[in-house]
């Protein structure tokens, strides 16, 4: 069974400063792949990354990049220079392989990021 | 394009009415998903549709039932609402794509008194 975990409910950080994003997983599947979304208070769920567990290089995009450590079972999603408009919800998300559970992805619980101008 | 689109926006129902929540994508994606979103918590998957013809459980499955209508719909039903059952619901669409990412519709807010 797959399993999501962010263990940071809420974090506070000053604008400008660099943040992390803690996201735990656990699966059985031999190759699978990890998401980061944005909800800002609005509502709307943002695609922020995509990591894939056979890729070579850790997944960037632009302010965003993905800090995958496979053998810990970590994807942790860093912030270069935080913005105000960073303030949100951030989720991680995994889905598996195979033809139906290449197509299931769950969620974790999200952490609740508050920049402080 | 319109996307993901979801209705209704808004829905109040009491105990034990039953009700259908709609959801259309206009972007040829195969794979589409319904979730809930509890306030302060994370999206729940309850069901999803790798393809066309085809329905899955997630998560959360008990309570609800799923149809795939044709490749752009996808629709979840409550037949016997309950109050454990308020909350924000997600339709997600998503093309075949390993790596390819969800894209959501606006959501739909139930209230079960």
């Amino acid at each position: 069974a797959q399993k999501i975990t962010q263990t940071q409910p809420g974090m506070f950080v000053q604008e400008k400063e660099a943040v992390t994003l803690d996201c735990t997983y656990d699966t059985s599947d031999p190759s699978y792949g990890l998401f980061w979304y944005k909800q800002p208070s609005s509502g709307e769920m943002i695609f922020l990354i995509y990591q894939g567990s056979y890729d070579q290089q850790n997944a960037t995009e632009g302010r965003y990049s993905l800090n995958f450590q496979k053998a810990r079972k970590s994807a942790n999603l860093v912030i270069s220079a935080s913005q105000l408009g960073d303030s949100a919800m951030y989720f991680c998300a995994m889905r598996g392989s195979g033809y139906s559970s290449a197509s299931k992805i769950i969620f974790g619980s999200g952490t609740r990021l508050s920049i402080r101008p | 394009n319109a996307g993901v689109t979801q209705t209704p926006k808004f829905q109040v129902l009491k105990t034990g009415q039953s009700m259908t929540l709609q959801c259309a994508q206009d972007m040829n994606h195969n794979s589409m998903y319904w979730y809930r979103q509890d306030p302060g918590m994370g999206l729940r998957l309850i069901y999803y549709s790798a393809s066309e013809g085809t329905t899955d459980k997630g998560e959360v499955p008990n309570g609800y039932n799923v149809s795939r209508l044709n490749k752009r719909e996808f629709s979840l039903r409550l037949e016997s609402a309950a109050p454990s059952q308020t909350s924000v619901y997600f339709c997600a669409s998503r093309d075949r794509a390993i790596y390819n990412e969800q894209f959501f519709g606006p959501g739909t807010r139930l209230t079960v008194l």
